[in-house]
């Protein structure tokens, strides 16, 4: 397997525009994560889904972030409009099964880099 | 304020020197886990340590899960230029939702 794998590597845009950032995870993961990384706070979980559909979302900043996964092998992270402070690196990540992460191990993506300007 | 706090941020030190990296809560977890993450990439785990006192072995790199389960500590022997990265903790207060991750310790090995 590839491993998870993310889109674009690296983004640039103009503060207003609207971003969307893709993850395809592992085949056969039913657990995906999306997560944040900044010098200041580190790695921080925005939103996770199970079986596609989300859990937990009490980690995306705003209303600007949303976040879908309309099957098992794609999903999309979107900003709208992107600012400045959103200047980060997005993380995806997918896990097979568990509860926690005790029982269980998440591969994460290359990340992508996002810059706004 | 960081739950989890990791020290020292930076280290550089010569090739077969010995170190150790620590991350520290004032929360119980009842998991922690250490990642490893090289420039341009994603972590990639390395252990998870469950029980308080626990002790695990990978080669050269010493995990140790402290007996309160409020804090961890990894040694590396003889370090070598291959270790060079960040050096994240995560501890888990219950779920995925409960995971936390420290800043990370970036280490350089210089050989």
């Amino acid at each position: 397997d590839a491993g998870v794998i993310q889109s674009p590597r690296h983004e640039v845009t103009e503060m207003g525009q609207e971003v969307t950032l893709r993850c395809k995870p592992i085949s056969g993961h039913d657990y995906l994560f999306w997560y944040r990384q900044t010098m200041m706070r580190g790695l921080e979980l925005l939103i996770y889904f199970n079986n596609n559909v989300p859990i937990d979302d009490s980690g995306m900043p705003e209303d600007r972030f949303s976040a879908k996964m309309p099957n098992a092998s794609f999903s999309t992270l979107k900003i709208q409009p992107s600012e400045p402070r959103d200047s980060a690196v997005y993380f995806c990540a997918s896990s097979l099964g568990g509860i926690s992460w005790t029982n269980t191990e998440a591969f994460f993506g290359q990340g992508t880099r996002l810059t706004v300007v | 304020t960081q739950l989890l706090e990791q020290s020292p941020q930076f280290l550089s030190i010569q090739e077969g020197e010995n170190l150790t990296v620590y991350c520290n809560s004032s929360s119980v977890f009842s998991s922690l886990q250490w990642y490893r993450q090289e420039p341009g990439e994603g972590p990639v785990l390395l252990v998870t340590v469950v029980t308080g006192g626990e002790v695990k072995k990978l080669k050269r790199l010493t995990f140790q899960f402290g007996d309160a389960r409020k804090d961890s500590s990894l040694h590396i022997t003889a370090a070598q230029p291959g270790d060079t990265g960040l050096y994240l903790c995560a501890g888990e207060e219950g779920g995925y939702q409960k995971v936390t991750f420290g800043i990370g310790t970036k280490l350089q090995v210089i050989p």
